[in-house]
């Protein structure tokens, strides 16, 4: 299968612990995005990469939130200190360049972040 | 006020009903208008999408777009069980790099 995948599934964390999660995009795609889905939400931009350089981040990214796409492959979202409301989905999409009107997004099946 | 409305829901309706989906959105220079389906523990997939104003058909599914209202519609004729999902509106400006989602509409096609 060459779509979206991320790692893990889900992560159940003790509040003030890092986590780390990763993307691994459809291979010939340049543009990664990550997104953070809460229930009954839609997904809400955090970040945005093209090949390796970090081009968009959103002001409702904290400090605590930080994303690296090294060589343009595969990208970490890392969470330090973990909070409560950090409990979310967190969905990778990567989109060809050769979408570059539509932005077609093809996304993984998320990893879900639980904090207690 | 949010870029993009869309009342969440949840709506039910019995098979083979027609369904109608609607967001409504502030920023004009939106021109490409998508509609993805996201099924429980998934991530979103790409239903279809319409540029600029007009109709659009695939199938059972039809968007629609009024940009002098800012009304976007997506129906499904004959609704299915399997339909059942939660449809995101997500409108985009040309060449731009974010995608920014409604909330989502839960529907439920009961058999």
């Amino acid at each position: 299968d060459t779509g979206v995948s991320q790692n893990p599934r889900h992560k159940i964390t003790k509040r003030g612990q890092n986590v780390t999660f990763r993307c691994d995009p459809i291979s010939e795609h340049n543009r990664l995005y990550w997104y953070r889905q809460t229930l009954g939400q839609g997904p809400e931009f955090l970040t945005y990469f093209q090949n390796e350089a970090q081009l968009e981040k959103s002001r409702l990214l904290s400090d605590r939130f930080s994303a690296e796409r090294p060589k343009g492959s595969f990208s970490t979202l890392e969470i330090q200190r973990t909070e409560q409301g950090d409990s979310a989905m967190y969905l990778c999409a990567s989109s060809s360049r050769k979408a570059l009107d539509t932005g077609e997004l093809f996304f993984g099946e998320g990893s879900r972040l639980t904090v207690l | 006020q949010k870029e993009v409305e869309q009342d969440p829901g949840p709506l039910s309706v019995p098979e083979g009903a027609i369904v109608s989906l609607n967001c409504t959105y502030s920023n004009s220079a939106f021109q490409y208008f998508m509609w993805y389906r996201q099924y429980s523990r998934k991530g979103p997939e790409l239903l279809m999408y319409t540029y600029s104003s007009g109709n659009k058909e695939d199938g059972r599914f039809t968007a629609q777009v009024d940009k002098s209202s800012k009304y976007i519609s997506l129906f499904i004729r004959d609704s299915q069980p399997s339909d059942s999902a939660t449809y995101l509106c997500a409108p985009r400006v040309a060449g731009g790099f974010k995608t920014i989602f409604g909330a989502g509409t839960r529907l439920f096609v009961k058999a």
